[in-house]
């Protein structure tokens, strides 16, 4: 078990180009969430999966953001049309349902648009 | 809309003596409660967790601490170590069993002074 990974560790993009973050997260959890990070803040709460199910979205995440975990295994993060202030850290946690000891993030993905 | 609130950016500690870190909430259907610490260029780390039910849980040098009327929870590293630094983020969750959706503070730089 290797923890959760995120791929890739950083992004750079130029203004209106589409990216996609991947996340793996440990193998036996059925729940997994993605969070973004700004400079001087704590992580915001994106969206949230329960196997393949996504159960919730955040208000943050406008329509040019979609998630999917379509095997409920890996997820994918794809931002359409970059605009500046999406410029972040992208966290990708999970767990084994509503976990007692928290959950595992993995070391984000750190998106730069220009 | 800040739902929980860290209201010291920074602190700074001699090593061995106590850190004392707050946090503030102001949704009342909070009840369970975390504390994550994070380095530089790595995700947030799970360190210790209380349910609305307890007001203490201790971990080795950890304990939280929760008064639910002040809305209020404090996190005490005893004795603080170098090893220490880093930032620590508060998080709050619907969910007496555990985390579901997180919403964190913004996060406060403990430094230990050897």
């Amino acid at each position: 078990d290797t923890g959760v990974s995120q791929n890739p560790r950083h992004k750079i993009t130029k203004r209106g180009q589409n990216v996609t973050f991947r996340c793996d997260p440990i193998s036996e959890h059925n729940r997994l969430y993605w969070y973004r990070q700004t400079l001087g803040q704590g992580p915001e709460f994106l969206t949230y999966f329960q196997n393949e199910a996504q159960l919730e979205k955040s208000r943050l995440l406008s329509d040019r953001f979609s998630a999917e975990r379509p095997k409920g295994s890996f997820s994918t993060l794809e931002i359409q049309r970059t605009e500046q202030g999406d410029s972040a850290m992208y966290l990708c946690a999970s767990s084994l349902g509503q976990a007692s000891g928290g959950y595992t993030f993995g070391s984000g993905t750190r998106l730069t648009v220009v | 809309d800040q739902q929980v609130k860290q209201n010291s950016p920074s602190l700074s500690v001699q090593e061995g003596r106590i850190s004392i870190l707050n946090c503030d909430y102001t949704n009342s259907m909070f009840d369970y409660f975390l504390w994550y610490k994070k380095y530089p260029a790595e995700g947030p780390t799970f360190l210790i967790s209380i349910s609305s039910i307890k007001d203490k849980n201790e971990d080795g040098r950890f304990t939280v601490f929760l008064n639910k009327s002040a809305k209020h929870l404090s996190l005490h590293i005893v004795p603080s170590q170098p090893g220490d630094s880093a930032v620590y983020f508060c998080a709050a969750s619907r969910g007496i069993q555990g985390a579901q959706k997180l919403v964190f503070g913004q996060g406060t730089r403990l430094t230990i002074n050897p």
